[in-house]
């Protein structure tokens, strides 16, 4: 079972800062297999990037992902009050098919 | 776009048997997606349980794989999810979504099920 880590648990920026939020896997992961949701309070998790760095549908471009084998970024340039959420990495493999990490959870101050 | 809605009862007792349904609009269930639940327990993440295809095949999440089923619906356009033998540790909101290839594109809202007497 691959398991999934994202780092850090808590960020807090401030408006118009770059957020830069890690996911590292403990095998190495196909580019194709790393995904990126963000999860407001009360709401369901909305896919953000699939394929490690191709942006879903709608995905403003300051949302950006990058990596490979096992370690994965997601950057977020010029933070707005919105882009405050928990943040999950998903890794598809063998078995379990899908799994998430804990999550990094972005304040805007 | 494809729309999710999740269904079913809100508190099951322990030892029950959890079912939910999930209804598919503007997609139809035969389609070339996978279908998902997922859950997240009162403040944690998230955990995959479960996926289907209109096709029959199944995968499960080990950890809780000797009490799902998830079935699929063909004539309504929606696909279900049973967990067996339930106690407080599977109270969490239960989500419905779609997946076409290693992402979850599309999300039900949710619902939330608590396990109490």
């Amino acid at each position: 079972e691959i398991v999934v880590t994202q780092s850090p648990g808590t960020l807090s920026l401030s408006p118009g800062e770059r957020a830069t939020l890690s996911c590292r896997a403990s095998q190495s992961v196909s580019s194709d297999y790393l995904a990126w949701y963000q999860q407001k309070p009360g709401q369901a998790p909305r896919l953000l990037i699939y394929g490690a760095s191709n942006r879903a549908t709608g995905i403003p471009d300051r949302f950006s992902g990058s990596g490979s084998g096992t370690d994965f970024t997601l950057t977020i340039s010029r933070l707005e009050p919105e882009d405050s959420a928990v943040y999950y990495c998903q890794q598809y493999g063998t078995s379990p098919r899908y799994s998430f990490g804990q999550g990094t959870k972005l304040e805007i101050k | 776009q494809v729309q999710l809605q999740e269904s079913g009862p809100g508190l099951v007792k322990p030892s029950g048997t959890l079912s939910l349904t999930c209804a598919v609009s503007g997609d139809s269930i035969s389609s070339s997606n996978w279908w998902h639940w997922v859950r997240q327990s009162p403040g944690k993440g998230l955990e995959w349980i479960a996926e289907i295809y209109h096709s029959g095949n199944t995968n499960y999440n080990p950890s809780l794989k000797s009490r799902v089923t998830i079935s699929v619906d063909k004539s309504n356009n929606q696909f279900s999810l049973k967990l067996s033998s339930v106690t407080a540790a599977d109270t969490a909101v239960y989500y419905c979504a779609s997946s076409s290839r290693f992402r979850l594109d599309y999300w039900g809202q949710g619902t939330l099920v608590t396990v109490s007497s």
